[in-house]
């Protein structure tokens, strides 16, 4: 089934420690992002990527690093987890930069 | 940027229509987006305006005045399965998409 998938679902982290959270499309969309969603804050851009091979820097990026070797993976990472860092983690991706993204399933993080 | 204003929540009947509106001011515009995200789920696209006025796909429509910079999602005849947060997102000139904190409508029999 075409999509996304996230990894893992949901995560208990001790501060301090460092994780990757994974994110695979198989549509060969050319766009990746990452959000997080907090309450009454909404979804807001942490990284993106236009295409292969490049990476830019979203609304909220400090604490946060991505990679993008190939089309098809977007892995982000919290190099030293801290609490603030607790939130509802959404991959998204879109056939070309600007398009409209559609939603992975999301990952739940908490870091205490 | 991009300031985003919609309720935080909505209630009503099962068969009524909800009004959700959504204020927003931008930095140039392209485009005004409803997303659908039921919870513990991704956000799915509902419906796009980016000119004046009013568009309708089936039960549910969306309206833009951008000199107003004001949207609303119309959502008739209800059902339990439109209870869902609803979530306002405005493209800017740079086509950078800035999302409000949606609006969560519960749907009661």
């Amino acid at each position: 089934i075409a999509g996304i998938t996230q990894a893992p679902t949901s995560q208990i982290l001790a501060a301090g420690r460092r994780m990757t959270l994974r994110c695979t499309q198989d549509m060969r969309h050319n766009a990746m992002y990452w959000y997080r969603q907090d309450l009454g804050l909404g979804l807001r851009l942490i990284h993106y990527s236009n295409t292969a091979g490049t990476t830019g820097k979203g609304e909220v990026p400090d604490g946060y690093s991505v990679s993008r070797a190939n089309t098809d993976d977007f892995p982000l990472t919290l190099a030293s987890a801290v609490p603030s860092q607790t939130s509802v983690y959404f991959c998204a991706s879109s056939e070309r930069a600007h398009d409209l993204p559609f939603f992975g399933p999301g990952t739940r993080l908490t870091v205490l | 940027g991009q300031n985003i204003d919609q309720p935080t929540e909505m209630t009503a009947t099962e068969g009524a229509i909800v009004q959700i509106n959504c204020t927003y001011q931008t930095s140039g515009f392209n485009g005004l987006f409803w997303y659908q995200q039921h919870a513990g789920e991704a956000p799915t696209f509902l419906s796009y305006n980016v000119l004046d006025g009013l568009e309708e796909k089936g039960r549910f429509s969306s309206f833009l005045s951008r000199s107003k910079g004001y949207s609303y999602l119309l959502l008739k005849e209800l059902q339990m399965k439109d209870s869902a947060s609803y979530l306002c997102a405005v493209r800017d000139r740079d086509y950078k998409l800035s999302f409000g904190a949606g609006t969560t409508v519960t749907v009661r029999a």
